[in-house]
């Protein structure tokens, strides 16, 4: 069990870039999930996929957020035209769903710094 | 809506101390209720879960028992120790995919 491994672990880019984040998740697991933790808060969930199907986003996700999935295994998350507000640490999480919810696990996250 | 409340930290505790973290939580139906832990520059680790009501989650030394008449999953542990100092998030899962977070309560351990 590797785990679920976020690349990369720290980004920093001007206000108006764009960005994009990997997941690879726990290699069995059918469901991958993103959330975004900002300093002294609990993570809120932005959006999960179960296969390569998108299920639900949060009103979180605007317009300038896009994540896909594309065969089932690893993520991306891109941010277009960052702002300053998008400076947060962002987690991805898998879990196996079949036959009732197991647990998600997460990964040690990506920092994005917007200067 | 689902919602969970947790106790404000930071909680400051001497080594070997009892601790009690509270979370109550608001759900329609029968939500399954985790605590997560976040040590400093890394993701969440699952710490225990609890799936129906009068479940105990254990690990490590940790317990919470999942009260539905208090709506409440309140983390114990009788004697912590100098590596439990991290960040413990109460969580809930009620179907839809997403957990809902508390807060978070920071922990820190004194020798």
């Amino acid at each position: 069990d590797t785990g679920v491994s976020q690349d990369p672990r720290h980004k920093i880019t001007k206000r108006g870039q764009n960005v994009t984040f990997r997941c690879d998740p726990i290699s069995e697991h059918n469901r991958l999930y993103w959330y975004r933790q900002t300093l002294g808060q609990g993570p809120e969930f932005l959006t999960y996929f179960q296969n390569e199907a998108q299920l639900e986003k949060s009103r979180l996700l605007s317009d300038r957020f896009s994540a896909e999935r594309p065969k089932g295994s690893f993520s991306t998350l891109e941010i277009q035209r960052t702002e300053q507000g998008d400076s947060a640490m962002y987690l991805c999480a898998s879990s196996l769903s079949g036959g009732g919810e197991g647990p998600q696990h997460f990964g040690d996250g990506t920092r994005l710094s917007i200067l | 809506g689902n919602s969970v409340t947790q106790m404000e930290g930071p909680v400051t505790l001497s080594e070997e101390a009892f601790l009690t973290i509270n979370c109550t939580y608001t759900a329609t139906g029968y939500p399954s209720l985790f605590w997560y832990v976040q040590y400093p520059g890394e993701g969440l680790q699952l710490l225990l879960k609890a799936t129906k009501a009068d479940d105990k989650g254990s690990n490590k030394g940790f317990e919470a028992t999942y009260r539905k008449e208090t709506t409440s999953f309140h983390l114990e542990k009788g004697s912590v120790q100098v590596s439990d100092s991290a960040v413990y998030f109460c969580a809930l899962y009620n179907q839809g995919g997403k957990l809902i977070f508390g807060q978070g309560t920071e922990l820190s351990v004194k020798p």
